[in-house]
């Protein structure tokens, strides 16, 4: 297990509403990264944050974003939620200037009615 | 556009047989490679990376290639045990100066004991 957690583990919500997912990274961790996955399928990147800043970001719209705190945890809030935002949320952390696994958390199983 | 391809269809072995999974990329340049597993319900493990630079490398029973000319990457599993059944994701990362991580779809691997 890693020391990567995410809450909460599962959430419904209603498409148009909007849905913020925690993660808490692993200690000493100063990069977080968000990755969506649908069924079956590998996961995508939506963005990264380094230190507060967002440091690159996949092809996602506008209404998904992101916060870093000084305590390296992080948000994802994802607006005006749509049916195809079902998936499981997946955050990564890692330590930057240093090796380049990536230390997943178990998870935010997200459905959209 | 870049595409990373894994076996979709099922792998199945008998114990104490070798698994040999495969990861095909086009349109891509990656820095390092990394293979996960991942199991129902979790987030993916980080197993092994390998460098644009390296051939090959071993970690216990498992051992990957990475061949930068064919574009493939071999992950095989020696002496495998019905503990190894889980999907395995291929990862490519490093081709911009962030650490996103670019995945495939998965090969499910299922040992028959």
């Amino acid at each position: 297990e890693t020391g990567v957690t995410q809450s909460p583990t599962h959430l419904i919500k209603t498409r148009g509403q909007q849905v913020t997912l925690r993660c808490s990274s692993q200690s000493g961790h100063n990069t977080v990264s968000w990755y969506q996955q649908a069924l079956g399928q590998g996961p995508q990147f939506i963005f990264q944050y380094y230190r507060e800043e967002e440091n690159g970001r996949g092809n996602f719209p506008p209404r998904f974003s992101g916060l870093q705190f000084p305590n390296y945890s992080s948000e994802l809030n994802v607006n005006a939620l749509e049916l195809d935002d079902s998936a499981l949320y997946l955050c990564a952390s890692s330590l930057a200037d240093s090796s380049y696994e990536q230390y997943f958390g178990p998870g935010t199983r997200l459905t959209v009615t | 556009s870049q595409k990373i391809e894994q076996n979709s269809e099922a792998l199945n072995i008998q114990e104490g047989k070798t698994a040999t999974l495969t990861c095909n990329y086009t349109n891509y340049s990656p820095a390092y490679l990394q293979w996960y597993r991942q199991d129902p319900g979790r987030g993916p493990v980080f197993l092994l990376l390998i460098r644009e630079n390296e051939k090959e490398k071993r970690k216990e029973r498992l051992k990957v290639t990475f061949d930068t000319t064919l574009k493939q990457s071999l992950f095989h599993i020696t002496a495998s045990q019905p503990a190894d059944s889980a999907t395995y994701l291929c990862a490519l990362g490093g081709d911009t100066g962030r650490r996103a991580l670019t995945f495939g779809s998965g090969t499910r691997l299922q040992v028959q004991p």
